[in-house]
Order: C-alpha cells, then structure tokens, then sequence
C-alpha cells in the first residue's frame, strides 16, 4: 500500500515551459487535492476533486488546470509557467463522505518545481 | 471565510522540554481541527484530530483539545524529542459546501536540540 504517489519528485522549467505534475493514489478514495506550500505562506489549495468526474478551484487556481483520468489518478498541468509557480506541490486524498465532506487528508511525498 | 493563526515560529526546545503550539480559528459552525506534522523533505502526515468540541485528540505523546469557547486547538507535549523537530500546521475543515477544503495556519517549525 503506497498511499499517495507523486511524479516528479523534482523539476525545473524554463518560463513558458508546460508541464503535467501526476499523483495517484491507491486507498480507494473519493476525494483528491492540489496544494502549494511556500515558505511562510502555508498550504493553499489549488484544485480538488470531491469525486470522480467532477474538479472544483480552490484557493489559488490561475495559471492551472487538472484532469481527474479515473478514481486513482488526480494530475496537474502548467500550460506556461511562470517564476511565481515556483514552490513545492502536493497531492493529497480523502475518503470524501460524512459531515465534514472531505475527511481526513493523506498526502503525497510533494514534487518541488523551479521556474527560471 | 474560514481561517487558522497559529504562534509563528521558528521555536527552539531543548530535549524533555514542554511543548506549546498556540492555534485559534474562525469558522462557522462546528468544523474539524487537525494538527499536520512535516518533517524535511517529506510530505505532510495527519499528527492528531477532534471533530466535535471538547474532543481530545493525541497520538505520540501530543495532545490537543478542541475548545469551542475559546476556538482554540493548542498542541501541547509534556517531553519532547530531538526526532519531534519538524513543521507542525494546524487547520480546520468546514461543514457544508466549504468541507472539502483543509485551511492551514502557516506553520510553527519547531527545533528540539540535545
């Protein structure tokens, strides 16, 4: 049971480069999630998907875009990158059902992204 | 909308020291408290959490309570370790149309040295 996987675990691009950051996971859950972290600045949610099938922005969403493939694979793309898409990226998943819809969030290794 | 403050850091403990980490939030209704641990180079791990108030959460020798007078969720450990160095994050998940978000503090990086 790997839990969430991410891939790369390290990248550098050239502004205006794309680039397609992935994660899967496999505990069967409903619920996945982007976030970046920069220093001082917390975690911010980029997109999420609260089910198969459906993507939703969340905190910081501009200058990407996700693809939910199938119930495991949850995937981020940066069309142009910019120098200020420079951070460490994180997937994460969630049983996605209850009250508190999401659940407890487990996350992936992270994948640090420069941007020149 | 719903937001966590959390003591800034960095701290710095030497080992069987007393840890507080203060954490307060702004939430409508009764969310979720969660505290995260990430330690260098890694991902975030769930440390503990409380889902209704008065709960106590704890794992490893940390705890939190879950106070909804004083919308606090301090982590607290009575003996730390050189190994507890890390970042420690608070958040909270809402209730409703909001619940699938976690929102974080910014993070306490706490350095515990021999």
């Amino acid at each position: 049971n790997a839990g969430v996987t991410q891939t790369p675990k390290f990248q550098v691009l050239k502004t205006g480069q794309s680039m397609t950051l992935q994660c899967a996971q496999d505990m069967n859950h409903n619920s996945m999630y982007w976030y970046r972290q920069d220093p001082g600045m917390g975690l911010r949610l980029i997109y999420y998907s609260a089910s198969e099938g459906t993507t939703d922005k969340g905190e910081v969403p501009n200058g990407y875009n996700v693809s939910r493939l199938n119930k495991r694979e949850f995937s981020l793309r940066l069309e142009s990158a910019a120098p200020s898409q420079t951070s460490v990226y994180f997937c994460a998943s969630s049983e996605g059902r209850g009250r508190h819809g999401g659940g407890t969030q487990y996350f992936g290794p992270g994948t640090r992204l420069l941007v020149l | 909308g719903d937001s966590v403050t959390q003591m800034e850091g960095p701290v710095t403990l030497s080992e069987e020291a007393f840890l507080t980490i203060n954490c307060t939030y702004t939430a409508t209704g009764y969310p979720s408290l969660f505290w995260y641990v990430q330690y260098p180079g890694e991902g975030l791990q769930l440390l503990l959490k409380a889902t209704k108030a008065d709960d106590k959460g704890s794992n490893k020798g940390f705890e939190a309570t879950y106070r909804k007078e004083t919308t606090s969720f301090h982590l607290e450990k009575g003996s730390v370790q050189v190994s507890d160095s890390a970042v420690y994050f608070c958040a909270l998940s809402g209730v409703g149309a909001g619940s699938y978000q976690l929102t974080f503090g910014k993070g306490t990086k706490l350095s515990v040295i021999p």
